[in-house]
């Protein structure tokens, strides 16, 4: 079975604080995603990426940046955590199909059990 | 802009009743159409993924199908159990997007006893 893991279930930090939420997956998976999940609003992609040293951004990148050094873990980074980063943080991963006309084919996305980041 | 739309937001049927969750897309050139379950508090469960080129998966009590043309899935649940009880994701892989998923907002099952 494919096993995502996030670093933190829950984590309060301070406005200003610089924080840290990693992603590691056990499947030799070239796909690694960052998603915020908010009510009424469902899941936005913040950054991927499809290699080692390779990234970019989706959907809401502003405030955000990723670190992926080794091909099992991606790390999702806010330089100064503000109140409107509050949200559930989920991690995905899923492998390659292949590559056709128009783009990139990926397989399902496994995600991680989610990390709920508090910034007071 | 490509978007998914779920209807409804919320849905409570008693045990043992079929029914249909309804996904819709805005562009048919898609890659695949992927349905989640996510249970309170906790990340997402992959239930069924259809290629662009398929109509249908089946897995166990869950049927989804897919037509592009008219830009709609739906997933099928058979027998209702209250352990179905979760929010229902779909998520739409656009052709050109890379990787990128784009999901519903969900609708939220509640089946009672």
């Amino acid at each position: 079975d494919v096993k995502v893991t996030q670093s933190s279930r829950y984590l309060v930090k301070r406005t200003g604080e610089k924080v840290f939420l990693e992603c590691v997956q056990d499947m030799d998976h070239e796909n690694m995603f960052w998603y915020r999940q908010d009510p009424g609003l469902g899941l936005r992609l913040i950054y991927f990426s499809y290699d080692v040293k390779m990234k970019e951004k989706g959907d809401i990148p502003e405030g955000y940046s990723v670190s992926r050094e080794k091909k099992e873990r991606f790390s999702l980074i806010l330089e100064s955590a503000s109140t409107n980063q509050t949200s559930m943080y989920l991690c995905a991963s899923s492998t390659m199909l292949g590559v056709l006309a128009g783009g990139i084919r990926a397989d399902t996305q496994y995600f991680g059990p989610g990390t709920r980041l508090t910034v007071l | 802009k490509q978007e998914v739309t779920q209807i409804p937001a919320a849905l409570s049927v008693p045990e043992g009743e079929n029914l249909v969750l309804n996904c819709s897309f805005t562009d048919s050139a898609i890659y695949n159409l992927q349905w989640f379950r996510q249970d309170p508090g906790k990340g997402l469960t992959s239930l069924l993924l259809i290629q662009s080129s398929q109509r249908e998966q089946t897995s166990g009590r869950l049927n989804a199908s897919l037509d592009k043309s008219s830009g709609r899935s739906t997933l099928y649940i058979a027998a209702s159990q209250p352990g179905d009880s979760a929010t229902y994701l779909c998520a739409v892989n656009y052709a050109g997007g890379g990787n990128k998923l784009t999901f519903g907002t969900g609708t939220q099952l509640k089946v009672e006893l």
